[in-house]
């Protein structure tokens, strides 16, 4: 296993138009997480998917961005309508449950002109 | 909502010397974890302190975990220039969903 997988790594897009990122996380981990990290900042907490539930949504999370993880592997976070705000690394992780830590793919990258 | 304060924010040490990172949080968390990010890079994991208690050692740098207080540290003994990075602690939610400080900014200069 080469560990968790994003892509795309970059994506440059238009405002307004619609974009969709997708993780993979470690095969066998059931806890799958997204965030957002702008420079300078700490990862921010966007959603969180114990298997294919979706347990907690981050409150500042607009109505454009939505996430899924339908069979409990692999997950989408789609942002709808992109916003020059939007620009920041999408980081996704992933965790076996239980205590065990988090790793991290290797983000991506959204710049939004 | 899990809220997480690290300071300092920035951090310039020279090689040889000590020094500590705090992170408080504001509930009640399962287990608190540490990450380095260098520029550009993911985060990778460091530390994870589970109970009250807890210290957890790798190479220069040590990490301890007080869920009386609300509190973990990273101590850092004689720093060297490989570990200037960004170090960032993260609680967990009830959900155990991980919430994370702001990050210290960390240099260590010769």
């Amino acid at each position: 296993d080469t560990g968790v997988s994003q892509n795309p790594r970059h994506k440059i897009t238009k405002r307004g138009q619609n974009v969709t990122f997708r993780c993979d996380p470690i095969s066998e981990h059931n806890r799958l997480y997204w965030y957002r990290q702008t420079l300078g900042q700490g990862p921010e907490f966007l959603t969180y998917f114990q298997n294919e539930a979706q347990l907690e949504k981050s409150r500042l999370l607009s109505d454009r961005f939505s996430a899924e993880r339908p069979k409990g592997s692999f997950s989408t976070l789609e942002i709808q309508r992109t916003e020059q705000g939007d620009s920041a690394m999408y980081l996704c992780a992933s965790s076996a449950q239980g205590v065990s830590e988090a790793f991290f793919g290797q983000g991506t990258r959204l710049t939004v002109v | 909502e899990l809220k997480v304060e690290q300071n300092p924010l920035f951090l310039s040490m020279q090689e040889g010397k000590n020094y500590t990172i705090y992170c408080n949080y504001s509930t009640t968390s399962d287990r608190l974890y540490w990450y380095r990010q260098d520029p550009g890079k993911s985060l990778e994991s460091l530390f994870v302190l589970l109970s009250n208690g807890a210290v957890k050692q790798e190479g220069r740098l040590m990490a301890s975990l007080d869920t009386k207080a609300r509190l973990s540290t990273l101590h850092i003994t004689a720093a060297v220039h490989d570990l200037s990075a960004t170090y960032f602690c993260a609680g967990t939610n009830n959900n155990n969903d991980m919430r994370f400080g702001a990050g210290t900014r960390l240099t260590v200069k010769p």
